[in-house]
């Protein structure tokens, strides 16, 4: 599976955007970015995900490098319940095979108020 | 209520005994999933599901068997836990949408402690 590398921490504060970055040089041409976020003691919960262009949803806003090799999660105004680890995983289109999400350690962003 | 529910939330065993965790929803969805998560670390797919006559191993299966009793039933068991399995199990499931698997949605998690 095509690895991502994401930053082991962050910190922002409350009120302002966040932008947080994911490399996956790797990438195949059919893999999608998918972004999860993990708050405390929940669940994983789906936040975005795209294949080429930039998405847009009511949680976040993800960037894609033309080359595809890196993207970038947006908050565009970070909340104190937007602290949480977040993870950036690749995804085969139909989740042929080895179905499942790859999670590596993920990004744990911390707001500041 | 919750869509992805998941019994127990907590339980605490011993060395050797036989657990089942198990997992319900209402979403509909064909694909089910069980993970595991350990300290500080991301997500490990145990098994996965297509349907119930499709049962897969994914990353980390021994030790584990799971059983698929209905499309909205997914259950996992240790046969004979031992403290390494000590960990957060989640279960998940996600279904097809214009001819692609999208997000799964992940249940609130069993916190297994083996003694």
């Amino acid at each position: 599976d095509a690895k991502t590398t994401q930053p082991n921490s962050m910190e922002s504060n409350e009120e302002e955007p966040v932008h947080l970055p994911c490399n996956h040089s790797t990438i195949s041409g059919t893999d999608y970015i998918h972004w999860y976020r993990q708050l405390p003691s929940q669940g994983p919960e789906y936040v975005i995900h795209g294949l080429t262009s930039n998405v847009n949803n009511r949680m976040a806003s993800l960037a894609i490098a033309e080359d595809r090799k890196s993207s970038t999660l947006i908050l565009h105004r970070a909340t104190l319940r937007d602290a949480a680890v977040y993870y950036c995983i690749l995804r085969e289109p139909s989740g042929g095979g080895a179905d499942g999400l790859t999670f590596g350690k993920g990004t744990h962003l911390i707001i500041q108020p | 209520d919750a869509d992805v529910t998941q019994t127990p939330r907590n339980r605490i065993t011993k060395t050797g005994k036989r657990i089942m965790l198990e997992c319900s929803q209402t979403k509909g969805h064909d694909r089910m999933y069980w993970y595991r998560q350990d300290p500080g670390l991301g997500l490990r797919l145990i098994y996965y599901s297509f349907d119930v006559k499709d049962i897969n191993k994914g990353e980390i299966s021994d030790g584990y068997s799971v059983s698929r009793q209905a499309q909205a039933k997914f259950s996992l068991s240790l046969e004979s836990a031992i403290p390494n399995q000590t960990a957060l199990y989640f279960c998940a499931t996600s279904d097809l949408r214009d001819g692609v698997y999208n997000e799964q949605f992940f249940g609130p998690g069993t916190r297994l402690t083996v003694l």
